[in-house]
C-alpha cells in the first residue's frame, strides 16, 4: 500500500533547531515535497527534492535518501511563526501526476 | 504576486444537492489540482488536470465529481449529489513546469447538511 509516516507533534524553543522525518512507501516515486500550513489556511510550498541531497533554502532544509525511502525538513533558528503543521508529500506521477500526503507534524515552537 | 483565488470562501449545501467550487489558478500556469482536507486530516489527492483532460484522479474521485476548465480562467470542481461525508475544505492548486511546486488557494470550506 501507499504509506508516508511523520511524527504526529513536535515541540521546540525559540531558536532551536528541529528535524522532521518522513519515511514513504509508495507506488511510484518523482519527488518528496514539503509544504507548511497554518492554522485554517492553505499549504505553502517549501521545498522539493527529486535526487538525494540536501536542498537549502533560507533557514529551511531538506534532505532525500530514495534508497532509504527517508526524507526529513530541518528548520533553524526557529521563530514562534514556524508553529504549524508540517507536510511531506510524495509526488508519485509525472508533470501532473499524483501527490501523496503525510498526515503532517504539528510543530508547537515555545519562547 | 500571482495567486490562486477560489470561490465561495464558504458553502453550505443540502445532501443531494449539487455544487460547484469555483477557482481561478495562476494566469501562465499549466497543470491544476484539486485536493481537499477533512477538518483536522491530511491533505487527499482528488484529480490533476491538463490540456483541458484529466490527467490523474484518484479513488476518491468518482462518478459524483467532475472538473471543467469552462474558459481560460475558471477551473471547476462539481459534486453531482452530495454527501454528508463530503464536508471538507477543498483547495485548488495550480503549478507550472517543471512542476514541484504547487500554489495552493485558500480553500473553500463545504459544509454538507
Amino acid at each position: 500500500g501507499q504509506s508516508l509516516e511523520q511524527p504526529s507533534e513536535v515541540t521546540a524553543v525559540e531558536g532551536a533547531i528541529v528535524q522532521i522525518n518522513c519515511t514513504y512507501q509508495t507506488s511510484g516515486f518523482y519527488g518528496l515535497s514539503w509544504y507548511q500550513q497554518h492554522d485554517g489556511g492553505a499549504p505553502t510550498f517549501l521545498s522539493y527534492n527529486a535526487l538525494d541531497g540536501l536542498e537549502e533554502t533560507g533557514r529551511f532544509s531538506s534532505f532525500l535518501s530514495r534508497s532509504d525511502s527517508y526524507g526529513y525538513l530541518l528548520l533553524q533558528e526557529l521563530q514562534m511563526k514556524d508553529s504549524a503543521s508540517y507536510f511531506c508529500a510524495v509526488r508519485e506521477g509525472g508533470n501532473a501526476g499524483k501527490s501523496t500526503f503525510g498526515d503532517g507534524t504539528t510543530l508547537t515552537v515555545k519562547p | 504576486e500571482p495567486e490562486v483565488t477560489q470561490t465561495p470562501s464558504h458553502q453550505v449545501t443540502q445532501m443531494g444537492q449539487e455544487v460547484i467550487l469555483r477557482c481561478v489558478p495562476i494566469s501562465n500556469h499549466l497543470y491544476f489540482y484539486w485536493y481537499r482536507q477533512i477538518l483536522g486530516q491530511k491533505v487527499e489527492f482528488l484529480v490533476s488536470f491538463y490540456n483541458n483532460e484529466i490527467s490523474e484522479k484518484s479513488e476518491i474521485f468518482d462518478d459524483q465529481f467532475s472538473v471543467e476548465r469552462p474558459d481560460g480562467s475558471n477551473f471547476t470542481l462539481k459534486i453531482r449529489s452530495t454527501k454528508l461525508e463530503d464536508s471538507a475544505m477543498y483547495f485548488c492548486a495550480s503549478s507550472e513546469p517543471p512542476f514541484n511546486e504547487q500554489y495552493f488557494g485558500p480553500g473553500t470550506r463545504l459544509t454538507v447538511t
